[in-house]
């Protein structure tokens, strides 16, 4: 059975940074890409970033390009979010998703963990 | 990107009855590259359909998906009570991926 489990939520002041972490298993991890996606309640969901199969190729969307850093080891069959420079916009539900290949682009998420709160405010 | 919109916003219907919902996008959707997911209250979304039309495992017959091109149909042919949630789009045919705003399935 395939499990994501995501953990590092918290609370942080605007400027602050955090990491995420996201723990699969149940597949053979280094099979596929992965990807974070957020939700609010105001803007829905959001794709986030992505990585592919080995970590050789990484995307970000526009609004955390140059702040966020996504991550994987394969030792560890988890994946990472680096958060900094954080902003009250980046408030969510952060997932942690498998896309249905090898790479991060051109896929669907098959597979959601059940999220970890971020909350950004003074 | 490509924004997608979905209609209605809620959808207020009885079990057993036959459920449409809209997908529409901005530009055309590459390789018909459109999946739908099921979101109940404090879960995580469920991939339901992917590329417009093939049902996820272990997914009832009873969820169907159609479309090309800019538009795009989920619909449940007969509503039972644990399909009552929320359903989004989301396309993969072009960078980034982007999701509708989501049309709520309510018991009327």
């Amino acid at each position: 059975e395939v499990q994501l489990v995501e953990s590092g939520g918290g609370v942080v002041r605007p400027g602050g940074s955090l990491r995420l972490s996201c723990a699969a298993s149940g597949f053979t991890f280094d099979d596929y890409g992965m990807s974070w996606v957020r939700q609010t309640p105001g803007k829905g969901l959001e794709w986030v970033s992505g990585i592919n199969w080995n970590g050789g190729s990484r995307g970000y969307a526009d609004s955390v390009k140059g702040r966020f850093i996504i991550s994987r080891d394969s030792a560890k069959n988890s994946l990472y979010l680096q958060m900094n420079s954080l902003r009250v916009e980046d408030t969510a539900l952060y997932y942690c998703t498998r896309d249905g290949g090898g790479g991060y682009s051109y896929v669907k998420s098959d597979y959601w963990g059940q999220g970890t709160l971020v909350t950004v405010s003074s | 990107e490509v924004v997608l919109t979905q209609s209605p916003g809620t959808l207020s219907l009885s079990p057993g009855e036959r459920a449409t919902l809209s997908c529409r996008a901005s530009q055309s959707v590459a390789n018909s590259y459109l999946a739908w997911y099921q979101q109940k209250p404090g879960q995580a979304p469920r991939l339901l359909i992917f590329d417009a039309s093939i049902r996820a495992t272990g997914i009832p017959d009873r969820f169907s998906g159609s479309g090309s091109g800019t538009d795009f149909t989920l619909t449940i042919s007969r509503l039972e009570s644990e399909d009552f949630a929320v359903y989004y789009c989301q396309q993969y045919g072009s960078s980034p991926r982007t999701f509708g705003q989501g049309t709520k399935v309510e018991i009327k």
